[in-house]
């Protein structure tokens, strides 16, 4: 079945960018009505989605993390990343990766995630 | 920013039904769907699209969304579900999904 797995450093220093790669194994990241996202949980608290991107490049990014967010895929390696930019302690948290699936109701599109990864966890630290 | 609404806790005897609302401006014009989260776990869709269940998940989990109300209704409640459930919804308007606060559900 289709299972997704979290990879990257657990620790990364105030102000650097943070990066994770999420692998899909199981079926193919270029499946159509499929997005491919994270999600982040700080220690102790709610659930936070950073962005989602599709196999053809198209991505929709937090309004809140835009401006330092870049979510990328490699349909090659089966494959999709995060890179968080200028990262503070607030930015500490386990981070998910999830799929999305792309449903219609009506005339607008709409999006909930069915398959998730374990998560990793991340420390922002000196 | 469109915003969920959801009680911190909600507690529940063993064997009773367990209720759990998530709240927003018109949700009901929206599609809802709910995680169940365990310590230390991912999170698991339980209900999309309002009240509908994934492959897997019990008949004892149903949904609800009319007006400015979502419920998660969880029927002869099990010590096994004990978990935080957090509602979700799709903001067209921004292009983003907004998860609910969450709530921490206790089967006494």
């Amino acid at each position: 079945q289709l299972q997704l797995q979290e990879s990257g450093p657990g620790l990364v220093k105030p102000s650097e960018t943070l990066s994770l790669t999420c692998t899909v194994s199981g079926g193919s990241i270029s499946s159509s009505s499929y997005y491919w996202g994270w999600i982040r949980q700080p220690p102790g608290k709610g659930l936070e989605w950073i962005g989602s991107i599709y196999y053809s490049g198209s991505t929709y990014y937090n309004p809140s993390l835009k401006s330092r967010v870049t979510i990328s895929v490699d349909t090659s390696k089966n494959q999709f990343s995060l890179k968080l930019s200028s990262v503070t302690a607030a930015d500490t948290a386990v981070y998910y990766c999830a799929r999305h699936v792309e449903a219609v109701a009506g005339h607008y599109y709409y999006y909930y995630m069915d398959v998730w990864g374990k998560g990793t966890t991340v420390t922002v630290s000196s | 920013s469109y915003e969920l609404t959801q009680p911190l806790s909600v507690s529940v005897a063993l064997g009773q039904t367990a209720r759990i609302t998530c709240g927003g401006n018109n949700i009901g014009s929206k599609n809802v769907h709910w995680y169940q989260q365990k310590p230390g776990q991912a999170p698991v869709l339980v209900i999309y699209r309002d009240s509908n269940r994934p492959s897997g998940i019990p008949e004892r989990f149903s949904g609800s969304n009319s007006g400015n109300t979502a419920t998660l209704t969880i029927s002869r409640a099990q010590a096994g579900d004990e978990a935080d459930y957090y509602c979700q919804v799709w903001d067209s308007s921004t292009a983003n999904v907004v998860f609910g606060g969450g709530t921490k559900l206790t089967v006494l």
